[in-house]
């Protein structure tokens, strides 16, 4: 089955303990990204990936970090978390031409104490 | 810069009644997918429908139907007799691809959502 898996689904961390929100897709998809959705904002981009070893920001990468070392896997990584990181997280990945359009993971929800 | 809009923050209708969820996008180029995505209670994001800025055609899948209108810059969602299942946040988003080759590169923005809840 196509699908995009991430761990943990939910996580309750202190503040500035490092942890990693791990993602995987098994479609072969070159591009990855991740959101976080908070209430009355939608979803936002953190970081995406065309492709191994290529990633860059999107629109709230502050206090995140993103590797892309296989193509399949995407990991999420906060440093050092604070309680406005209390979100819940989303990881996708895109296939490309006829099948353009993003698969989501079941999203990790984090709070931060 | 890409916006979409969903001004509808919270819809209730009775069950069987049809109802519509508003979206009006904003965006500077030509080649552009807009999508729409339900989240159940249970919080994962489900894709329901692609729809290319070439493509004006409404498009019907069952009860769920879409009108896309580039004159007013709009991809409403209609659902047609509800059902208590319908119950869902629901979001619209676009996509601006800078090429045809270069699907899957640029983010998704999302509308805020709407939640759309059926009554019994």
């Amino acid at each position: 089955e196509a699908q995009v898996t991430q761990n943990p689904r939910y996580l309750i961390t202190v503040t500035g303990k490092k942890l990693t929100v791990t993602c995987s897709q098994n479609m072969n998809h070159e591009y990855m990204s991740w959101y976080r959705q908070d209430p009355g904002l939608g979803l936002r981009q953190i970081y995406y990936s065309m492709n191994v070893e290529v990633t860059d920001k999107g629109d709230v990468p502050e206090g995140y970090k993103v590797s892309r070392k296989e193509k399949r896997n995407f990991p999420l990584i906060l440093e050092s978390p604070s309680p406005n990181q209390t979100s819940l997280y989303f990881c996708a990945s895109s296939g490309d031409g006829a099948n353009y359009g993003y698969t989501f993971g079941s999203g990790t929800r984090l709070t931060v104490v | 810069a890409q916006k979409v809009t969903q001004a509808q923050t919270e819809i209730s209708v009775v069950e069987k009644e049809d109802v519509t969820l508003d979206c009006v996008y904003e965006t500077r180029d030509t080649t552009y997918y807009l999508f729409w995505y339900k989240q159940p209670p249970s919080g994962e994001l489900v894709f329901l429908i692609r729809r290319n800025s070439f493509d004006e055609q409404n498009e019907i899948s069952g009860r769920y139907s879409w009108n896309f209108q580039k004159s007013t810059s709009s991809f409403n969602f209609t659902i047609t007799a509800s059902q208590v299942v319908d119950s869902a946040v629901y979001f619209c988003a676009l996509s601006e691809a800078m090429s045809i080759s270069n699907f899957g590169n640029e983010k998704l923005t999302f509308g805020t959502g709407t939640r759309l809840t059926i009554i019994p």
